[in-house]
């Protein structure tokens, strides 16, 4: 079974700061996607960058990017110019052909953002 | 309204009672979801629904009852819950279940305490 593990409950960042987010995953597929979704306290989860598992380019969105290292299973979110608004739990998750299409998550990281 | 709607977005039931949540999505997608998320545990599968057709349940107990009558509407029927059946029930969707890129986007929950 794929497997998708955030080792950091909560980390916290100030304002303007960068910070990285932490995930490694665990699959025998040789084609996936990874995301990272964003649920602010409303509860809306929101996509907030996707990656490849055949583009070795790391994915860029503004102030986010990735660090996909595939080898090791590893998949950082980094948030540059980290805002207030950036504040929320960050899901990992991984999908691919032999889970059945479905999005497996990590239990989640819980940013805080302080002025 | 846009995006993917849910209503209630709070529901108290009894165990004894039978309820029904609702999701709406406005995107023109095919493919629909229902997942739990409980406190402490990555989110949970429950359904899939691809083009009307249910792909995927995630060895659901059978008091959750799921209905997609069409593309754009999904329901999950509640009968005789257990206390450990509250959590928050998220409902997705995606353009279908076939492409491995394809976002998912949540609806905002329905907070659900059974008493």
């Amino acid at each position: 079974a794929q497997t998708v593990t955030q080792s950091q409950p909560e980390m916290s960042v100030q304002e303007a700061e960068t910070v990285t987010l932490s995930c490694t995953y665990d699959t025998s597929e040789s084609d996936y996607y990874l995301f990272w979704y964003k649920q602010p306290p409303s509860r809306q989860m929101i996509l907030v960058i996707r990656q490849e598992a055949y583009k070795q380019q790391n994915a860029t969105e503004n102030r986010f990017s990735v660090n996909f290292q595939k080898a090791a299973k590893s998949f950082s979110l980094k948030i540059s110019d980290s805002q207030l608004g950036d504040a929320a739990m960050y899901f990992c998750a991984y999908r691919s052909g032999d889970s059945g299409y479905a999005l497996n998550f990590g239990k989640g990281t819980s940013l805080l953002v302080t002025p | 309204e846009t995006g993917v709607t849910q209503t209630p977005r709070h529901l108290v039931m009894g165990m004894t009672n039978k309820k029904s949540l609702k999701c709406e999505q406005h995107l023109g997608h095919n493919a629909m979801y229902w997942y739990k998320q409980s406190a402490k545990k990555p989110l949970e599968l429950m359904f899939v629904y691809n083009f009307k057709e249910q792909t995927e349940n995630n060895s659901v107990p059978s008091r959750f009852s799921p209905e997609c009558p069409n593309s754009s509407h999904l329901f999950l029927h509640l009968h005789t819950l257990q206390p450990e059946d509250s959590a928050l029930y998220l409902c997705a969707s995606s353009q279908d279940n076939w492409s491995l890129s394809y976002e998912q986007y949540f609806g905002p929950g329905t907070r659900l305490t059974v008493t």
